[in-house]
């Protein structure tokens, strides 16, 4: 049972190209969010999915996109990288019916030059 | 929406003292509390939690504590030890919906 697994762990992009962040569950749940973290700004929500074909923007979603591929996948996209987008990138689950804990990933962490 | 703030941002105490970190928030119907702890270069992993039937919850060293009038909750971990020296994040969120707001986090050092 790995629980929640990311890729890449780091990844340096310049400006403009392109990405996607890649996240899976082997738990079953049904709810995955990314978040972003930077210094001194806490967790921020870009995306979450709160079940098999749906998403919903968070707090921060401007230049990124998500998809919800099945019940184990959620991937972020950046489509334009920007040197505002450096940051560590955590996915995480819930399993919305028993427990409104948290897992999350390893993290990636992505530098854009 | 929600709006969480933690203090103090940076906590440094020696070995064996209590550290209290607390949090405050916005949105009177937030009703389930977790606390994160992040090692450095590590994921967040839920320490404790608490929900709004209850005020006080303990696990061994940590305890949160919850007034909801106030709307403040608060993290307290007696006879720190140097491997509890990471950042601690509260969160909170309405249930049911499950979008947590989390606070900036707290740096805490326990010095040996």
């Amino acid at each position: 049972n790995a629980g929640v697994t990311q890729t890449p762990k780091f990844q340096v992009l310049k400006t403009g190209q392109s990405m996607t962040l890649q996240c899976a569950q082997d738990m079953n749940h049904n709810s995955m969010y990314w978040y972003r973290q930077d210094p001194g700004m806490g967790l921020r929500l870009i995306y979450y999915s709160a079940s098999e074909g749906t998403t919903d923007k968070g707090e921060v979603p401007n230049g990124y996109n998500v998809s919800r591929l099945n019940k184990r996948e959620f991937s972020l996209r950046l489509e334009s990288a920007a040197p505002s987008q450096t940051s560590v990138y955590f996915c995480a689950s819930r399993n919305r019916v028993r427990t409104d804990t948290q897992y999350f990933g390893p993290g990636t962490r992505l530098t854009v030059l | 929406g929600e709006n969480v703030e933690q203090h103090p941002s940076t906590l440094s105490v020696q070995e064996g003292d209590s550290a209290v970190i607390k949090c405050t928030y916005s949105d009177s119907a937030s009703n389930y509390f977790p606390w994160y702890k992040q090692e450095l270069g590590k994921r967040p992993q839920l320490i404790i939690d608490i929900r709004s039937n209850v005020g006080e919850k303990k696990d061994q060293r940590i305890a949160v504590t919850l007034n909801k009038t106030a709307k403040h909750f608060s993290l307290h971990i007696t006879e720190t030890q140097p491997e509890d020296s990471a950042v601690y994040f509260c969160a909170a969120s309405v249930g049911g919906s499950y979008i947590p707001t989390f606070g900036r986090g707290t740096s805490l050092i326990v010095h040996p």
